[in-house]
């Protein structure tokens, strides 16, 4: 069964706005992981936040987990045309494996 | 940060050929890494789990004498689609087991896009 789960599935927004992107997930966790995929390209890694952790910064991206809802959130601010891309939330499951939910697809509108 | 590589990041080849897919970690030692692959539109999905040293483990429906797998060192494993046809071009990814801090985590390598022709 599925970890991870993004919502939405999709979310188009104007260029300047704040996008938030949501993940929940069912098991305990170690950690979870935010990554960006660009059309045609590999993962990318944003940001790592551990369960003992409830908000973690980088740069645009602030990342908060709520371990007793089971969820985290994504958010980025003042978006930019360069951030449309897909975002997965993942979390290490059973027997150390990740698992990844299907991904949020971000689009900025100019 | 912990960094994973793969090569090549992109192969094209004809139908029947292998390809090897190469995952390495590169500033420190994994003993497990991961193999996934990913269908346009779709999630990672993992195909199996390799650990230095011994037999990769498979997850049900991969067909391990198609997807070759060795760990043969702590910081490559290899991927090889034997007999590659259309229906094998997908993104392949792979991860390693490393330490975030002193807690175990994944990093995934950037991916391989295969084109079977």
């Amino acid at each position: 069964s599925q970890q991870g789960e993004e919502d939405p599935q999709a979310l188009s927004i104007q260029e300047g706005e704040n996008a938030t992107m949501n993940c929940s997930y069912k098991t305990s966790i170690n950690n979870l992981q935010w990554y960006r995929q660009n059309s045609g390209r590999g993962l990318v890694h944003l940001i790592l936040i551990r369960s003992n952790e409830r908000e973690k910064h980088s740069g645009r991206l602030r990342v908060t987990l709520d371990t007793s809802k089971k969820s985290s959130s994504l958010l980025i601010t003042a978006s930019r045309a360069a951030d449309t891309a897909s975002y997965f939330c993942a979390t290490d499951g059973r027997d150390d494996k990740i698992i990844f939910g299907k991904g949020t697809r971000l689009h900025i509108l100019p | 940060g912990a960094v994973v590589s793969q090569h090549p990041s992109w192969v094209i080849c004809k139908s029947g050929t292998s390809v090897k897919i190469e995952c390495r970690s590169l500033d420190f030692q994994a003993t497990t890494m991961f193999w996934y692959r990913q269908f346009p539109k779709q999630s990672l999905m993992l195909m199996a789990t390799s650990n230095e040293g011994s037999k990769a483990t498979y997850e049900q429906g991969v067909e391990k004498d198609k997807f070759l797998i060795n760990h043969a060192s702590l910081t490559l494993s290899t991927l090889t689609v034997t007999s590659a046809h259309p229906e094998d071009s997908s993104f392949y990814i792979c991860s390693a087991l490393g330490l975030a801090g002193s807690q175990e985590t994944q990093y995934f390598g950037p991916g391989t896009r295969l084109l079977v022709l």
